[in-house]
């Protein structure tokens, strides 16, 4: 079963462009919503999260949207260097607010590439 | 320790031999988790431990994998009778408990090669 949907699987930008990459979900118990991004030989780090509560976050160049009644949520790249290049996995778990513990279910990733 | 420490770093194993992964949390993180990342594809949730809790194992594939974590710190995956489907990048992240965190901070994985 597969609980949090990504797409596209791979992403090519052009520098100083902006990469988009959307999430879906199918479980409304989830309430926490990050991004990480991954080098390779590297493992995942966090990039940004988000809660329900709120539509949007930014963090520099990096955007999370949020829809809660779509189930959907989406990473914003603006701006997208050379450096950005990397795998992006969004993922989702339940219990930062009802409590419980935050087990993370991963999306199938996207290979971003920036060209300069 | 400064992160999430795992070893080995890479594996090669023969089909039906037994293998041993270690993953060495940050320090004072009560929650551990084990994902499997096959080539190209997203992370496969395996096990999870929190704290004196019992483990989640959900996510386990079959009874030839097992994991353990020992003293709340150091924790041990186990896969008996390696098959070549088995061949993945697994890794380990850890995390302090709700409600003070929630990111989980991955170590660079265990590269294993069944042939």
């Amino acid at each position: 079963q597969q609980q949090v949907k990504q797409s596209p699987q791979s992403l090519i930008v052009q520098k100083g462009g902006i990469s988009i990459i959307n999430c879906a979900y199918e479980n409304t118990a989830f309430d926490y919503f990050p991004w990480y991004q991954q080098f390779p030989g590297k493992g995942p780090a966090l990039l940004i999260a988000i809660r329900p509560d709120v539509s949007e976050k930014k963090e520099g160049r990096f955007t999370i949207s949020f829809n809660k009644s779509a189930k959907q949520f989406s990473l914003h790249i603006m701006d997208s260097q050379p450096g950005d290049s990397a795998t992006y996995f969004c993922a989702a778990s339940k219990g930062l607010i009802s409590g419980g513990y935050n087990k993370l279910i991963f999306g199938a990733g996207t290979r971003l590439a920036v060209h300069p | 320790g400064a992160g999430v420490s795992q070893s080995p770093s890479n594996k090669v194993t023969e089909k039906g031999k037994d293998v041993e992964l270690r993953c060495d949390p940050i320090s004072g993180h009560t929650a551990l988790y084990w994902y499997r990342q096959s080539l190209g594809q997203g992370l496969e949730f395996l096990i999870y431990f929190q704290g004196n809790s019992a483990p989640d194992k959900s996510g386990l594939p079959s009874d030839r994998f097992s994991a353990e974590r020992t003293g709340g710190s150091v924790s041990t995956l186990t896969i008996q009778r390696t098959q070549q489907e088995d061949s993945a990048v697994y890794l380990c992240a850890s995390s302090l408990a709700r409600p003070m965190n929630t990111e989980a901070f991955f170590g660079q994985g265990t590269r294993l090669t069944v042939v």
